[in-house]
């Protein structure tokens, strides 16, 4: 079946730009998305990308797409505090496909 | 003001009891889901629910039943809760799962404890 995988822990400094690495085995894989979880919260739809595009870029999110290695990147300028939180990785098999299969989260520490 | 939002968002329950966890959505959104994330935080699908056609994840006990009144509510029942059923589960609803672009919002989470 598909398969979402993801780095459990990034840590970085405040004011330096994060890079979240997913890697994805589904290759009929249309949409590509990326959900931030605070703590105690709910899931938050930061972004998403469609598997035809490479890159997309939204204020300090700038979003990769490498499709022939199935590679995703969420990379975050200027990290903030505020941007601690879970970073999970989700992709949706083509259209019609009601499922969105998530990685286990990746965890972003910003360091004052 | 809240797109998605569940009821309660705490729930301590003893092993073997029923409970039920209600889901609301105001964004005229055709399509509900139930999620449960577990302690390691890994998501996983447990309904689709859209104009009446349910779709259930296979490895979902039937203990588990959703139940929606309306286009708008998607609620969760859970039968016979056992210790393994504690985790927080999401609701989500997206316009139309069919559409290439469908998008999925997620409601707060419910907290689940069973003692």
């Amino acid at each position: 079946g598909e398969d979402v995988e993801q780095s459990l822990f990034l840590s970085v400094r405040e004011g330096d730009s994060s890079v979240i690495n997913c890697t994805y085995t589904d290759s009929s894989s249309t949409y590509l998305y990326w959900y931030k979880q605070e703590p105690g919260a709910g899931l938050q739809l930061l972004t998403y990308i469609f598997s035809n595009m490479d890159m997309k870029q939204d204020q300090r999110l700038t979003v990769l797409l490498n499709k022939k290695d199935k590679h995703l990147s969420l990379r975050i300028a200027d990290t903030q505090t505020g941007d601690s939180a879970i970073y999970f990785c989700a992709e949706r098999s083509g259209a019609g496909s009601y499922q969105l299969t998530f990685g286990k989260g990746t965890k972003l520490s910003v360091i004052p | 003001d809240t797109a998605v939002s569940q009821t309660p968002k705490y729930l301590v329950t003893q092993m073997g009891n029923d409970k039920s966890i209600k889901c609301e959505q105001n964004l005229g959104h055709d399509t509900m889901y139930w999620y449960k994330q577990d302690s390691k935080k890994f998501l996983k699908i447990m309904f689709s629910y859209n104009n009446k056609e349910l779709i259930i994840n296979e490895t979902v006990p039937n203990r588990f039943s959703p139940k929606s009144p309306d286009k708008a509510h998607l609620n969760l029942h859970i039968n016979s809760l056992e210790l393994g059923d504690s985790a927080v589960y999401f609701c989500a609803s997206s316009q139309d799962r069919r559409a290439g672009s469908d998008t999925q919002y997620f409601g707060p989470g419910t907290r689940l404890t069973v003692l």
